[in-house]
C-alpha cells in the first residue's frame, strides 16, 4: 500500500516516556523522519535515522528502526507538558523520489 | 535568517472564487515542495518544484490546481474555482538540494502554512 501509518492518538502522565509507533511501506526506504507540528505552525524536523541503523538517540527523544518488520518508533523520555503536539513519521521513498507522511500522532500529556 | 515565509495565515473564500497562496523558500533554498493537509490527516504530498520548473506535479489535482515558482518572487500555488472540499491547511517546505539530487539525505523546512476555508 502506500500510506504510512500512525495511531491518531496517545495519552501520558507528566515525567513518564511516550512511544509513538509508525509502520511505513517501501522497504528500500532510505531515510526515516519525526516531525513535529505544534498548534498552528509547521512541521518541525526532530530526527531521522538512516536505514542501515538500528537506533538513534538524541537527548530524551530515541528512534528505534526495525527495517524486517518496516517499524518505526520515537521515545520520549521524561515527557513535559511542552511535548504536547502532533508527532509525523515519514519516510523517503526511492521509488518516488519524495518524501511520504503518515497522518500523525496528537501526544496529550495529563498531570 | 527567516525561516520558510508563508502567507496568507488565513485565507476565506467563497466557492467559485480563485485562491493564492504564497510561499517564500529560506534563503538560499531553490526547492519548494507543497503538501495539503485534511483535518485528522497525514500531509498529502502535492507538487515539487525547482526555480522555473515544475519537477514533480503527481500529487496535483488535475483540474483547477496550479503551481509555479518564478525566476524572481514566491512560489504560488493557485486554485481556481474553489470548492468545498479544497478547505485545509496547505504547507510549504523547501530545501537547499531538492531529494532528487540529494535522495533520502534532505530534510525539508516548513511554513507555518495557509489554512484555506471556502464557504
Amino acid at each position: 500500500g502506500e500510506d504510512v501509518e500512525q495511531s491518531l492518538f496517545l495519552s501520558v502522565r507528566e515525567g513518564d516516556s511516550s512511544v509513538i509507533n509508525c509502520t511505513y511501506t517501501d522497504s528500500s526506504s532510505t531515510y526515516l523522519y519525526w516531525y513535529k507540528q505544534e498548534p498552528g505552525a509547521g512541521l518541525q524536523l526532530l530526527t531521522y535515522i538512516f536505514s542501515n541503523m538500528d537506533m538513534k538517540q538524541d537527548q530524551r527523544l530515541t528512534v528505534l528502526l526495525n527495517k524486517k518488520d518496516k517499524h518505526l518508533s520515537l521515545r520520549i523520555a521524561d515527557t513535559q507538558t511542552g511535548d504536547s503536539a502532533i508527532y509525523f513519521c515519514a519516510e523517503f521513498r526511492s521509488s518516488a523520489s519524495k518524501i511520504i507522511f503518515g497522518s500523525g500522532t496528537r501526544l496529550s500529556i495529563r498531570p | 535568517n527567516a525561516g520558510v515565509m508563508q502567507n496568507p495565515r488565513h485565507l476565506v473564500r467563497r466557492r467559485g472564487q480563485e485562491a493564492r497562496l504564497r510561499c517564500s523558500p529560506m534563503k538560499g533554498h531553490s526547492h519548494v515542495y507543497w503538501y495539503r493537509q485534511l483535518p485528522e490527516e497525514g500531509l498529502k504530498f502535492m507538487v515539487y518544484l525547482q526555480k522555473e520548473n515544475i519537477i514533480d506535479e503527481s500529487g496535483m489535482p488535475k483540474e483547477r490546481f496550479s503551481a509555479e515558482f518564478p525566476k524572481e518572487g514566491p512560489s504560488i500555488l493557485r486554485i481556481q474555482q474553489v470548492v468545498r472540499g479544497d478547505s485545509a491547511a496547505y504547507f510549504c517546505a523547501s530545501s537547499p538540494n531538492g531529494v532528487i539530487k540529494a535522495p533520502g539525505g534532505e530534510k525539508l523546512f516548513f511554513g507555518s502554512g495557509t489554512q484555506l476555508s471556502v464557504l
